[in-house]
């Protein structure tokens, strides 16, 4: 039982650059998130989907865009990378969502640096 | 806006002494928090949750305190252990979480 894995663990890109996230989680989750952590901060959610087939934005949706592409999986994508995407990222996954008690599960982050 | 803040950025302790993280937030309307840990290179593990119906939870060595009148949220960590040296980060929400700056806790041998 893997729980939340990611690809990949680290990348960089130039600015311009498009890369695709991915994510899968093998707890048959319902919801899956992704988050993104810049240094001394917290959490702050990019995109979630709150079961398969549904996607919304979080706080900081701008550049990037979201598939749920089966209930396993839930891609991040940058179209066209800036300096500002630079950061860790991370996706998480629950059963439930926070307020029926769906604890998220987060998987080991990507860092992502864009020149 | 939602906001969870909090109040302090780093905590130093001595092992074996009891610590306590604390955390405001400002969304009346939360039902659920919830505590992280993070350790260096690593994504979040879930430490302990409480709903906006309770006070108290207690787990293995931790407890969470909720005052729902003043909006605050605090961890104890008892008997810190060099283990225990992580950021952790409190949560608050309903469909969505939002996260607090984070709390560097370092142990003192």
């Amino acid at each position: 039982n893997a729980g939340v894995t990611q690809t990949p663990k680290f990348q960089v890109l130039k600015t311009g650059q498009s890369m695709t996230l991915q994510c899968a989680q093998d707890m048959n989750h319902n919801s899956m998130y992704w988050y993104r952590q810049d240094p001394g901060m917290g959490l702050r959610l990019i995109y979630y989907s709150a079961s398969e087939g549904t996607t919304d934005k979080g706080e900081v949706p701008n550049g990037y865009n979201v598939s749920r592409l089966n209930k396993r999986e839930f891609s991040l994508r940058l179209e066209s990378a800036a300096p500002s995407q630079t950061s860790v990222y991370f996706c998480a996954s629950s059963e439930l969502q926070p307020s029926l008690g769906g604890t998220q599960y987060f998987g080991p982050g990507t860092r992502l640096l864009v020149l | 806006g939602e906001s969870v803040g909090l109040h302090l950025p780093t905590l130093s302790v001595q092992e074996g002494d009891n610590s306590i993280i604390n955390c405001a937030y400002s969304n009346s309307a939360s039902d659920y928090f919830i505590w992280y840990k993070q350790e260096s290179g690593k994504g979040p593990q879930f430490i302990i949750d409480i709903r906006s119906n309770m006070d108290k939870r207690q787990g293995q060595r931790v407890t969470v305190l909720l005052n729902k009148t003043v909006k605050h949220l605090s961890l104890q960590i008892a008997a810190t252990q060099p283990g225990d040296s992580a950021v952790y980060f409190c949560a608050e929400g309903a469909q969505k979480l939002v996260f607090g700056q984070g709390t560097r806790l370092t142990i003192n041998p």
